[in-house]
């Protein structure tokens, strides 16, 4: 059965400062995989995704993930953080017909 | 172009009450989604259709839930006799073709839906 696990609940960083967020899914064939950001009072936006091929992806925002197949893991990160970038983050993997979704981790944001 | 609309934005009723809460996709797109989000977890699927076709509603948790979309484009949740653990957010989300895990979802903004 498909499932996300997203370790960290909530997340402090200072503005300028780097970010990572975790992500280890389990799946049984090839993952779909998606994160997620959102923002108060906003729907959930694509921030990027992985299919297949270069196991860098590149987001909107300035974000990337990294899909470590060994690890089953798929990291988003930014080398910079940015305070509009206080939210909460979801990652996901895509099923027959749906996606499952982690826990999600807030990220606060330090000025 | 619009994005996905969800209507009400915030629903506050009685234990008891039925309430119906609405979503109208991104014109065009074939695919629909419901999930519900409770405080402090991810989104969890409900239901979902191509065109006006129900394809799978495993993720509905009891038949007070029900889910249509009968001309293939607006589509109602209904919840009937509403209890208290019903209070969540509640996400439309739509699709531009039949489903599939690459397809990419585009979510609205979520009724939250409290029942005293």
């Amino acid at each position: 059965a498909q499932s996300v696990t997203q370790p960290d609940i909530h997340i402090t960083v200072s503005e300028g400062a780097s970010l990572e967020l975790r992500c280890n899914y389990s799946y049984g064939a090839t993952p779909y995989l998606f994160w997620y950001v959102q923002s108060p009072g906003q729907g959930l936006q694509l921030l990027l995704k992985y299919f297949s091929g270069d196991t860098l992806v590149q987001g909107i925002k300035g974000f990337e993930a990294e899909f470590k197949r060994s690890q089953s893991s798929f990291n988003l990160r930014k080398p910079s953080v940015h305070w509009s970038d206080a939210a909460e983050y979801f990652c996901a993997v895509g099923g027959a017909n749906n996606l499952f979704f982690g826990t999600g981790t807030r990220l606060t944001v330090i000025p | 172009g619009a994005g996905v609309s969800q209507s009400p934005r915030y629903k506050v009723t009685k234990r008891g009450q039925d309430v119906a809460l609405r979503c109208d996709p991104i014109s065009g797109h074939v695919s629909l989604y419901w999930y519900r989000q409770a405080l402090g977890q991810g989104p969890e699927f409900l239901t979902y259709f191509n065109y006006e076709a129900q394809q799978d509603k495993s993720g509905l948790p009891n038949d007070r839930f029900s889910a249509e979309r009968p001309e293939g484009s607006i589509s109602t949740l209904t919840i009937q006799r509403t209890e208290q653990r019903d209070s969540a957010m509640y996400r439309c989300a739509s699709s531009l073709y039949t489903s599939g895990p690459t397809d990419t979802q585009y979510f609205g903004p979520g009724t939250r839906l409290t029942v005293l």
